[in-house]
């Protein structure tokens, strides 16, 4: 199965800042990568697929990089609503994989 | 506008079996491929299965973890998607959402997920 590693798991921020989340593939996967936003209690919200293509009616302060084994979702004008825990997950091989999120707080 | 409700949770002992069923809407449900996702309380997302379209002959894949206990079906005349759990474990305590796969094959809309507890 292919490994997915998130750093950091949770980090403190304010309105306002540059937010960076890494996600790490065990194996190469390409561009196969998706980001999800998740608020408590709601179901993830889809944000980026293909590694850096954003959802349709997401906010373009949203932007997602990297291919191969190194990934990274930037958050570049944190707003209130940004405040979730954010997951990357592959879709190159079966099982389709997660990593084990990162949760975003208000510093 | 798409929409996905699943139904059927509650709780159930373990060695016990429940069914969770989707109603989609919004879409040509015969279409797309669909998944089921879990969340187990206060942990991260965890993949349990897949069903193709009938173009690809509706065949399925599993997670390991649920493979030979869990079934994956479709009704596309009923835009409906099921789950078939056997042999429940306390492990398979979790919300389960079912999700809709999209272009590219990345999930791109979730329903709000039912919740299942097994407890002993």
């Amino acid at each position: 199965d292919i490994q997915m590693t998130q750093s950091p798991s949770s980090l403190s921020a304010s309105v306002g800042d540059r937010v960076t989340i890494t996600c790490r593939a065990s194996q190469g996967i390409n561009k196969h990568l998706a980001w999800f936003q998740q608020k408590p209690g709601k179901a993830p919200k889809p944000l980026i697929y293909a590694a850096s293509t954003l959802q349709s009616g997401v906010p373009s302060r949203f932007s997602g990089s990297g291919s191969g084994t190194d990934f990274t979702l930037t958050i570049s004008s944190l707003q209130p609503e940004d405040f979730a825990t954010y997951y990357c997950q592959q879709r190159k091989d079966y099982p389709l994989t997660f990593g084990g999120g990162t949760k975003v707080e208000i510093k | 506008e798409v929409q996905l409700v699943e139904s059927g949770g509650g709780l159930v002992q373990p060695g016990g079996s429940l069914r969770l069923s989707c109603a989609a809407s919004g879409f040509i449900s015969s279409d797309h491929y669909m998944d089921w996702v879990r969340q187990a309380p206060g942990k991260g997302l965890d993949w349990v299965g897949r069903i193709r379209n009938k173009r690809n002959s509706s065949t399925t894949e599993y997670a390991a973890s649920v493979k030979g206990r869990f079934t994956i079906s479709r009704d596309d005349s009923e835009n409906s998607l099921f789950l078939q759990m056997n042999s429940l474990k306390t492990e398979d305590t979790a919300v389960y959402y079912c999700v809709r796969v999209g272009a590219d094959y990345y999930l791109d809309h979730w329903g709000q997920g039912t919740l299942v507890t097994v407890f002993s």
